[in-house]
């Protein structure tokens, strides 16, 4: 119950490309669901966040669909570019709650 | 400005050693944790801290003990350190607890030989 399962485990896509990220969780105490992005030799930085109040949340070229009835979220990356190669975690908390990661996925943009 | 700082960036020990890795922050958040990030990149949390208080203590060995003299500061002291600590170490902050929108610092990469 206290995991959040994230797939693929590594995606490759041309530039200009949609990669799309999937993640699940059990729990529904959860109340946040961030994505984070790390580039190698760097920490993880918090890219976008969504609550489970809205199905939908775009900021730049980032979008996070969410689905509450099958505790399920995605992010999506438009027009993708050779600098969104990155590591991409999902993960979901609440107050007083620790925050559970997903395993990530290496995203590879070809040029 | 840094918001959230460690030191040092790497370490390399031998088996057996002590060793320490010092994390401060700057933002003014209550709560700052250790997370572990192994070879596979696998992201795990450690110990987090609420206004100096311990709040989550995962299953960590007792060799790993982490200290907050205040709440802008949260250090990990090993003990005995092993072939399998070696990974890349995190502090973390948060302005809550909860883990809501935290901030990593740049991580230190442990190598024990």
């Amino acid at each position: 119950q206290q995991q959040v399962k994230q797939s693929p485990q590594s995606l490759i896509v041309q530039k200009g490309g949609i990669p799309i990220i999937n993640c699940a969780y059990e729990n529904t105490a959860f109340d946040y669901f961030p994505w984070y992005q790390q580039f190698p030799g760097k920490g993880p930085a918090l890219l976008i966040a969504i609550r489970p109040d809205v199905s939908e949340k775009k900021e730049g070229r980032f979008t996070i669909s969410f689905n509450k009835s099958a505790k399920q979220f995605s992010l999506h990356i438009m027009d993708s570019q050779p600098g969104d190669s990155a590591t991409y975690f999902c993960a979901a908390g609440a107050g007083g709650f620790k925050t559970i990661f997903g395993a990530g996925t290496r995203l590879f943009v070809k040029a | 400005d840094t918001a959230v700082s460690q030191t040092p960036k790497y370490l390399v020990t031998q088996m057996g050693n002590d060793k320490s890795i010092k994390c401060e922050q700057n933002l003014g958040h209550d709560t700052m944790y250790w997370y572990k990030q192994d070879s596979k990149k696998f992201l795990k949390i450690m110990f987090s801290y609420n206004n100096k208080e311990l709040i989550i203590n995962e299953t960590v060995p007792n060799r790993f003990s982490p200290k907050s003299p205040d709440k802008a500061h949260l250090n990990l002291h090993i003990n005995s350190l092993e072939l399998g600590d070696s990974a890349v170490y995190f502090c973390a902050s948060s302005r809550t607890t909860g883990g809501y929108e935290q901030y990593f610092g740049p991580g230190t990469r442990l190598t024990v030989t």
